[in-house]
C-alpha cells in the first residue's frame, strides 16, 4: 500500500512568512496526525483529525499555526506568521482509527525558518 | 500531563556488543509503542506491548512492559551497524485518550 505521503520535503523561508504542508494519508485511514518534531526531541502532537473533525488541538499554538482536514482526506499545516523555533520537521501521521495499533509517518517536512 | 522519559540519550557500543534503552512514564499506561528512526528519516512502527509485564522479541530486538505498566525497555543483543538510528517508546494513557506522547528517544551509534 502506498505510505503516507507529505510535501514540501524541505522548505526554507524567513522569520514573519507564511508555509503550508500538505499531508495525504493511507487510503482508508481515517485518523490523522500532525507532529512537531524539533532536531534531537521526540514528535510532539499538534493536531488529530477523525475523519475531517479535530479530536485534540490542545498542543497547537493555534495564535500562529491552524490545520484543516476539510473533506476528511487530504491535510494542509499552516504557519503564519513564523518564529525562528519554528524550525523543525513537521511528521503527518495516519492510522485506521485512534485505537489503531500502529501509526504510519510521512518522510516529514523539515522547516528552516532564518 | 503524561510524561516519557527515556535514559540514556545517546548509546556509542562496538559493533557486536548489546544494547538497552529504557522509558519511564509518569502515569501508568494503556500500552507503549517502540518506533526506530533512521538519521534524516521518520518513525518507524516497531511493536506495541500491551499487557503488563508482556515480554516480545523480534530477532535480535527484545521489547518489555514493566508489571506496573508505567516503564519498558528495548533489548538489542549483538549489535549491527544496521541498528544505527533513534529509538523511540511512546506511550497512551487510554481512559477516553488516545494521544501518543513520545520520549525523547535513545541514540544509538555502533561502531564497526
Amino acid at each position: 500500500e502506498a505510505g503516507v505521503a507529505q510535501s514540501p520535503r524541505y522548505k526554507i523561508i524567513e522569520k514573519r512568512q507564511s508555509v503550508a504542508f500538505w499531508c495525504n494519508p493511507i487510503s482508508g485511514h481515517a485518523t490523522l496526525y500532525w507532529y512537531q518534531q524539533i532536531l534531537g526531541q521526540g514528535p510532539k502532537l499538534l493536531i488529530q483529525f477523525q475523519n475531517n473533525g479535530v479530536v485534540d488541538d490542545s498542543q497547537l499554538p493555534k495564535d500562529r499555526f491552524s490545520a484543516e482536514r476539510l473533506k476528511g482526506v487530504d491535510s494542509t499545516l499552516k504557519i503564519q506568521p513564523a518564529k525562528l523555533e519554528d524550525s523543525a520537521v513537521y511528521l503527518c501521521a495516519s492510522s485506521l482509527d485512534p485505537s489503531a495499533r500502529s501509526y504510519t509517518f510521512g518522510s516529514g517536512t523539515r522547516l528552516t525558518v532564518v | 500531563g503524561q510524561q516519557v522519559m527515556q535514559i540514556p540519550q545517546y548509546q556509542h557500543v562496538q559493533e557486536g556488543e548489546d544494547f538497552t534503552t529504557y522509558c519511564n512514564s509518569s502515569t501508568t499506561l494503556s500500552n507503549i509503542q517502540w518506533y526506530k528512526q533512521r538519521p534524516g528519516g521518520h518513525p518507524v512502527f516497531l511493536i506495541q506491548l500491551v499487557k503488563s509485564g508482556e515480554v516480545k522479541k523480534q530477532k535480535r530486538l527484545t521489547f518489555q512492559f514493566g508489571e506496573a505498566k508505567k516503564n519498558s525497555s528495548l533489548h538489542i543483543t549483538a549489535t549491527q551497524t544496521t541498528d544505527v538510528g533513534t529509538y523511540f517508546c511512546a506511550g497512551w494513557s487510554g481512559a477516553g485518550s488516545y494521544q501518543l506522547t513520545f520520549g525523547k528517544g535513545t541514540k544509538l551509534s555502533v561502531i564497526p
